[in-house]
C-alpha cells in the first residue's frame, strides 16, 4: 500500500516567522511526483509546490521551499516569513511516474498564522 | 473555463434521495478526477476519468455511486440512495495529461450533507 504520512495535525507560527510541516510517504516506485497542496477555507486545492523524485535540487516557490530527503522518503514544507494569508489546510501528496494517476494524499495539516 | 467548476456549492438532501454532482473541467483538460473528503480527514480518491472512458472505478465506496462523463468534458457523479455517512466535500479535479507529469487543478467542492 502506498501511504501519506503528515504527523502534524495542527500547528501554529507567528506572522514573519518561519514554520516546517512534515510529511512521509511509502512507496515500491522509484519514480514519482511529490506535491503540497493549499486548502483555505473556501475549500479550493492549490497546488503550493511539486518535487520530482528524479531531481536532487530541492523545489522553491518564492517563500515555499521543501526538504526532499528520497532515501528517507520524507517531503516538508518550510514556509519563509509567514502571512496571515497562509493560514490554510496543508496537504501532502504523491504520485507514481509509471503506474499512478492519482494523487495519494496525506490528512492534512491545520496551520494557523497569528498576528 | 478559467478553472474547474463544480455545482452545487452546497447541497442539503434528506437520507434516501439522489443526488447529483456536476463538474466542469478546464477546457481541453483529458483527465477528470473525483475526491471525497470527509472531515478531518484527507482526500479520498473515488474515480479517474481519460476521456468518456473510466480506468479505474475502485474508489468507488459503494454500489450506490456512479459517474459519468460525456463529450470529454462535464461529468456527473451521482449518489443514489443517499446515507449520513455519504456527508463530506465532493472535489472534481483535471489535467491535461495524465497526473504524474503534470498539475492537477481543483474546484472548491461540492459540500454534501444528508439529513
Amino acid at each position: 500500500a502506498q501511504t501519506v504520512t503528515q504527523s502534524q495535525p495542527e500547528m501554529s507560527v507567528q506572522e514573519a516567522e518561519t514554520v516546517t510541516l512534515s510529511c512521509t510517504y511509502d512507496t515500491s516506485e522509484n519514480n514519482y511526483y511529490l506535491f503540497w497542496y493549499k486548502q483555505p477555507p473556501s475549500r479550493q486545492m492549490i497546488l503550493v509546490i511539486r518535487q520530482e523524485a528524479y531531481k536532487q535540487q530541492n523545489a522553491t516557490e518564492n517563500r515555499f521551499s521543501v526538504n526532499f530527503q528520497k532515501a528517507a522518503k520524507s517531503f516538508s514544507l518550510k514556509i519563509s516569513d509567514s502571512q496571515l494569508g497562509d493560514t490554510a489546510m496543508y496537504f501532502c501528496a504523491f504520485i507514481n511516474s509509471n503506474s499512478g494517476y492519482a494523487l495519494n494524499f496525506g490528512k492534512g495539516t491545520s496551520l494557523l498564522v497569528t498576528p | 473555463g478559467a478553472g474547474v467548476s463544480q455545482s452545487p456549492s452546497n447541497k442539503v438532501t434528506e437520507k434516501g434521495k439522489d443526488v447529483e454532482l456536476r463538474c466542469d473541467p478546464i477546457s481541453g483538460h483529458t483527465a477528470l478526477y473525483w475526491y471525497r473528503q470527509s472531515l478531518g480527514q484527507g482526500l479520498e480518491f473515488l474515480i479517474y476519468f481519460q476521456g468518456n472512458s473510466a480506468p479505474d472505478k475502485s474508489g468507488l465506496p459503494s454500489d450506490r455511486f456512479s459517474a459519468e462523463r460525456t463529450g470529454g468534458s462535464v461529468s456527473t457523479l451521482t449518489i443514489q440512495r443517499t446515507q449520513q455517512e455519504d456527508s463530506a466535500v465532493y472535489l472534481c479535479a483535471s489535467s491535461s495529461t495524465r497526473a504524474e507529469g503534470n498539475t492537477i487543478y481543483f474546484g472548491e467542492g461540492s459540500w454534501l450533507t444528508v439529513v
